[in-house]
C-alpha cells in the first residue's frame, strides 16, 4: 500500500497569510493526487484534482503543485471561511489512501 | 446537480450485519465508478470499496480490512450503490460516505458497532 504522510497536522495562521500543506507519498503516484476540505460536520469537498486542477467553483486562492512523491496545497491568502481540515488522497493505485489531515485554524 | 444520499446506518452489535444504500441523481450513474469511504471517530479517512461500471464487468475492489466481510453492489436501474456489511467489528464504527470519481460525496451515514 502507498502511505501518504501529510504535514503539518495542525496549522495556525492569520487572515491574509500564505498557507502551505504537504503530502509525501511512499512511492511515485504520477500526479494522481487530490486535495479535500472538510468543515465541521460536513462531508469532504474536492478542491484540487490530479495535483493542480481546480475543481469547479473553488476560489482561485487555492492551488496545487507537485510531482513524483511530493505534493503541496497552497492557499495564497487565507480567509476566515478556510478554517477546516484538509486531506490529500492518492488514486494512483488501490487501495486508495488518504493523508492524516491538517487542521487549519485562525491565529 | 449531483446528489448522493446514504441511508441504512445505525447501532449494531458486533458480529451482526447492516446494509447501506446510496441513492444518486444528477449524473449518468450507469457509466460511473462508485466508491465507499469511511471516516473513523478519530477523523481518519479510509477507502473501503469500489465498483466499476458495466463496460468493466462491474469489477469490485476492497480494502484488506473489509475483504470477505463487506460486499459492494449496484443497481443501475435505481442509480444506487450498496454496501452489505457482515461480521461487523467495533473497529468498523465510522461515518460511511459514497463517492463518485472521488469528486462528489454524500453527507454520510453513521455506523456504530457496539454491544
Amino acid at each position: 500500500d502507498i502511505q501518504m504522510t501529510q504535514s503539518p497536522s495542525f496549522l495556525s495562521a492569520s487572515v491574509g497569510d500564505r498557507v502551505t500543506i504537504n503530502c509525501k507519498a511512499s512511492q511515485n503516484i504520477n500526479k494522481y493526487l487530490n486535495w479535500y476540505q472538510q468543515k465541521l460536520g460536513e462531508a469532504p469537498k474536492l478542491l484540487i484534482y490530479n495535483t493542480n486542477n481546480l475543481q469547479t467553483g473553488i476560489p482561485s486562492r487555492f492551488s496545487g503543485s507537485g510531482s513524483g512523491t511530493d505534493y503541496t496545497l497552497t492557499i495564497s491568502s487565507l480567509q476566515p471561511e478556510d478554517v477546516a481540515t484538509y486531506f490529500c488522497l492518492q488514486h494512483s493505485s488501490r487501495p486508495r489512501t488518504f493523508g492524516g489531515g491538517t487542521k487549519l485554524e485562525l491565529k | 446537480e449531483v446528489q448522493l444520499v446514504e441511508t441504512g446506518g445505525g447501532l449494531v452489535q458486533p458480529g451482526k450485519s447492516l446494509k447501506l444504500t446510496c441513492a444518486t441523481s444528477g449524473f449518468t450513474f450507469s457509466n460511473a465508478w462508485m466508491d465507499w469511504v469511511r471516516q473513523s471517530p478519530e477523523k481518519q479517512l479510509e477507502w473501503v470499496a469500489q465498483i466499476k461500471d458495466k463496460s468493466n464487468n462491474y469489477a469490485t475492489y476492497y480494502a484488506e480490512s473489509v475483504k470477505g466481510r463487506f460486499t459492494i453492489s449496484r443497481d443501475d436501474s435505481k442509480s444506487s450503490v450498496y454496501l452489505q456489511m457482515n461480521s461487523l467489528k467495533e473497529e468498523d464504527t465510522a461515518i460511511y460516505y459514497c463517492t463518485v470519481a472521488s469528486a462528489y460525496w454524500g453527507q454520510g451515514t453513521l455506523v456504530t458497532v457496539s454491544s
